[in-house]
C-alpha cells in the first residue's frame, strides 16, 4: 500500500504567516490527493481533494498543487482557528491510506 | 443538512465485540457509500472498508477481513461496523464518513462528512 509521508511534523507559526505543509507518496498517485483539517475532539474536515479542488465552504486561503509523488498545501495568511492537525490521504492506489499528520501551532 | 451520527462511546474485554451505529441524514441514503475509518494513538487514521447502501455490497480492508462486518438498514437509514475478537490495538475512535465519489465501486474514496466519531475502549 502506498505510505504517505507528512512534513514536518509540526510547523510553528504566527497568525498572519503563510503556511506550507508537504505530503509525499511512496508511489505515483497522479492527482489524487486530499488534506483535512483536525481539531481536538472533532472528526476530520475535507479542505482539498483530487490535489486542488476546494471543498464546499472551504476559504481561498487554502490551496493545494502537486501530482504524481509531491503535494503541498498551502495556507496564504493564518486564522486563529487554522491551528489543528492536517492530514493527507490518497485515493490513487487501492486501500486509501493516510499521512501521519502535521501539527500547526502557535508561535 | 447532512448529518451522520454514532452511537455512544463503548468499553469492551478482550474477546469480545462492539457494535457501532451510524445514522444519516439531510441527503439521499442510496446515493453514497459509506466507509469506516478509525483512528488509534500509534496507527493514525486507517481505512477499515465500506458498504454501497443501495444493496448492501461490501469491501473491506484485508487487516480487517473475517474480523469486521459492515451491514446496512435502510429503513432507517443507519450503518453498523460490528468488530469481533477485539484486543487492546483496537482502541480508538472509529468514524464512519461518506464518500463524495459517486462513479465506480467506491474504493477511490474522498470523505465529505463525517460522524462525530465513537470511542471504543478495549481493556480487561
Amino acid at each position: 500500500e502506498v505510505v504517505l509521508t507528512q512534513s514536518p511534523a509540526t510547523l510553528s507559526l504566527s497568525p498572519g504567516e503563510g503556511a506550507t505543509l508537504s505530503c509525499r507518496a511512496s508511489q505515483t498517485i497522479g492527482g489524487y490527493l486530499a488534506w483535512y483539517q483536525q481539531k481536538p475532539g472533532q472528526p476530520p474536515r475535507l479542505l482539498i481533494y483530487d490535489s486542488s479542488t476546494r471543498a464546499t465552504g472551504i476559504p481561498a486561503r487554502f490551496s493545494g498543487s502537486g501530482y504524481g509523488t509531491d503535494f503541498t498545501l498551502t495556507i496564504s495568511s493564518l486564522e486563529p482557528e487554522d491551528f489543528a492537525l492536517y492530514y493527507c490521504q490518497q485515493r490513487g492506489n487501492r486501500p486509501a491510506t493516510f499521512g501521519q499528520g502535521t501539527r500547526l501551532d502557535i508561535k | 443538512q447532512v448529518q451522520l451520527v454514532q452511537s455512544g462511546a463503548e468499553m469492551k474485554k478482550p474477546g469480545t465485540s462492539v457494535k457501532i451505529s451510524c445514522k444519516t441524514s439531510g441527503y439521499i441514503f442510496t446515493n453514497f457509500y459509506i466507509h469506516w475509518v478509525r483512528q488509534a494513538p500509534v496507527e493514525g487514521l486507517e481505512w477499515m472498508g465500506l458498504i454501497n447502501p443501495f444493496g448492501g455490497s461490501t469491501n473491506y480492508a484485508q487487516k480487517f477481513q473475517g474480523r469486521v462486518t459492515m451491514t446496512v438498514d435502510t429503513s432507517t437509514g443507519t450503518l453498523y461496523l460490528e468488530v469481533n475478537s477485539l484486543r487492546s490495538e483496537d482502541t480508538a475512535v472509529y468514524y464512519c464518513a461518506r464518500d463524495l465519489v459517486r462513479r465506480g465501486d467506491g474504493g477511490d474514496p474522498v470523505f465529505d462528512y463525517w460522524g462525530q466519531g465513537t470511542l471504543v475502549t478495549v481493556s480487561s
